[in-house]
């Protein structure tokens, strides 16, 4: 079975530059996540999709983060414009339900640097 | 305060030593994940549990609901070991969040 899948694997930016980033969950799994993981800290829940509608975006900064789910398949997560903070790891996970308590399969993840 | 709290935050052991860390949480929850990061790596779910206690190969963790606290241990550590361990809960009711501990640096030297 294939794993999450997320590109690009680094990225490098300049503060207010935008950028893009795209995962592909397992097959069949309904509910995607977007975390943010700054160095040091555990990650933080920035969306949670259950097929293509939102779930919780209650910590996503929305005057520059937007994510879209559009099939229920494929997510993309943009931030615009970057900031300095905005410097982290960005994972993907997906998991069967989004109800009960289920495994969440990460991604290896998208490390963001802004300069 | 933190409503998932790990310790240590770093461990350093020598290969062959019983690893034991910690995780306290402050909410009711309906399951607790034990996470695993490598350096440039994703996470890995070693265990999900909502009560009593898991093992896989040298791998085992316990959780103690009524005093909000779980363990994961090592048995024989080896430097492949070496990761963050993260402790993840799970809110109950219709808070089905995670909510992540810092984590915690693992270093088995040879």
């Amino acid at each position: 079975e294939a794993g999450v899948a997320q590109s690009p694997r680094y990225k490098i930016i300049e503060k207010r530059q935008s950028v893009a980033f795209w995962c592909n969950p397992i097959s069949g799994h309904a509910t995607l996540y977007w975390y943010q993981q700054i160095l040091g800290q555990g990650p933080k829940l920035l969306i949670q999709f259950q097929n293509n509608g939102v779930v919780d975006d209650s910590q996503l900064p929305k005057d520059r983060f937007s994510a879209e789910r559009l099939k229920g398949v494929d997510s993309t997560l943009k931030i615009q414009p970057a900031k300095l903070e905005d410097s982290a790891v960005y994972l993907c996970a997906s998991s069967t339900a989004g109800l009960a308590p289920s495994e969440q399969y990460f991604g290896p993840g998208t490390r963001l640097t802004v300069t | 305060k933190n409503e998932v709290e790990q310790s240590p935050q770093n461990l350093t052991a020598q290969e062959g030593e019983f690893i034991t860390i910690n995780c306290s949480y402050s909410v009711g929850i309906s399951a607790l994940h034990w996470l695993q990061q490598h350096p440039g790596g994703g996470i890995v779910s070693l265990f999900m549990l909502s009560s009593g206690k898991k093992k896989h190969g040298r791998l085992i963790a316990t959780i103690n609901i009524q005093e909000k606290h779980s363990s994961l241990h090592i048995t024989a550590s080896h430097p492949r070991d070496s990761a963050v361990y993260i402790c993840a809960v799970r809110g109950g009711g219709s808070n089905y969040k995670l909510t992540f501990g810092k984590g915690t640096l693992l270093t088995v030297n040879p």
